[in-house]
């Protein structure tokens, strides 16, 4: 699997826009970028996800850089639920086995 | 629809029992996953089935730990004998063929072996 480098953690005002940003430099052609976030005590569950253009959700947006090396999920606003641990993954087209990494956990300051 | 369905939610056993957890997916997916979540290793695949078939357990730790789909809507990770290395949270997710391989997960299955 392509692997995807994120920072550890991160801290936002709420109230604030976030940026979370992923690193791919070895992503293939045929790879989407999926992201996931797990809050406390709950399973991991999907927020957006995109392959070479930039993507807007209820949730959040997705910014693909260019040569898709890299790409940021911003949240306009955070709020404290949106407190959690953010899963960036790069996917195969069609294929299903993905593997999380660390993830960023971000911390939303009241 | 009421989401992947994990039971038991917390499972406390003793060393050398056996232990099941169980999965629901979500009606009309045809893929469903086993994970299991532990502070030193993340997030890490176990096993995933596509139409109740075993695709790839490559990710099973040892012959202690087996996995079973007998129909579409209903899995079960079985571990015998248990062993306190084994304590982790385990999650079930689910995704359908043309869904964007958009899984959907359970949540959890929090497992304590003494």
């Amino acid at each position: 699997d392509a692997k995807t480098t994120q920072p550890n953690s991160m801290e936002s005002n709420e109230e604030e826009p976030v940026h979370l940003p992923c690193n791919h430099s070895t992503i293939s052609g045929t790879d989407y970028i999926h992201w996931y976030r797990q809050l406390p005590s709950q399973g991991p569950e999907y927020v957006i996800h995109g392959l070479t253009s930039n993507v807007n959700n209820r949730m959040a947006s997705l910014a693909i850089a260019e040569d898709r090396k890299s790409s940021t999920l911003i949240l306009h606003r955070a709020t404290l639920r949106d407190a959690a641990v953010y899963y960036c993954i790069l996917r195969t087209g069609g294929y299903q086995k993905v593997t999380f990494g660390t993830g960023t956990k971000l911390q939303v300051i009241p | 629809d009421a989401g992947v369905i994990q039971s038991p939610r917390h499972e406390v056993t003793e060393m050398g029992q056996e232990v099941t957890l169980r999965c629901k997916p979500i009606s009309g997916h045809d893929y469903l996953f086993w994970y299991r979540q532990t502070m030193m290793r993340g997030l890490e695949l176990l096993i995933y089935f596509n139409n109740n078939v075993p695709i790839d357990d490559s990710g099973m730790p040892e012959d202690r730990f087996s996995a079973k789909m007998p129909n579409a809507s209903f899995s079960t990770l079985k571990i015998q004998p248990s062993e306190p290395r084994d304590s982790a949270v385990y999650f079930c997710a689910s995704s359908r063929t043309g869904g964007s391989d958009i899984q959907y997960f359970g949540a959890g299955t929090r497992l304590s072996v003494l």
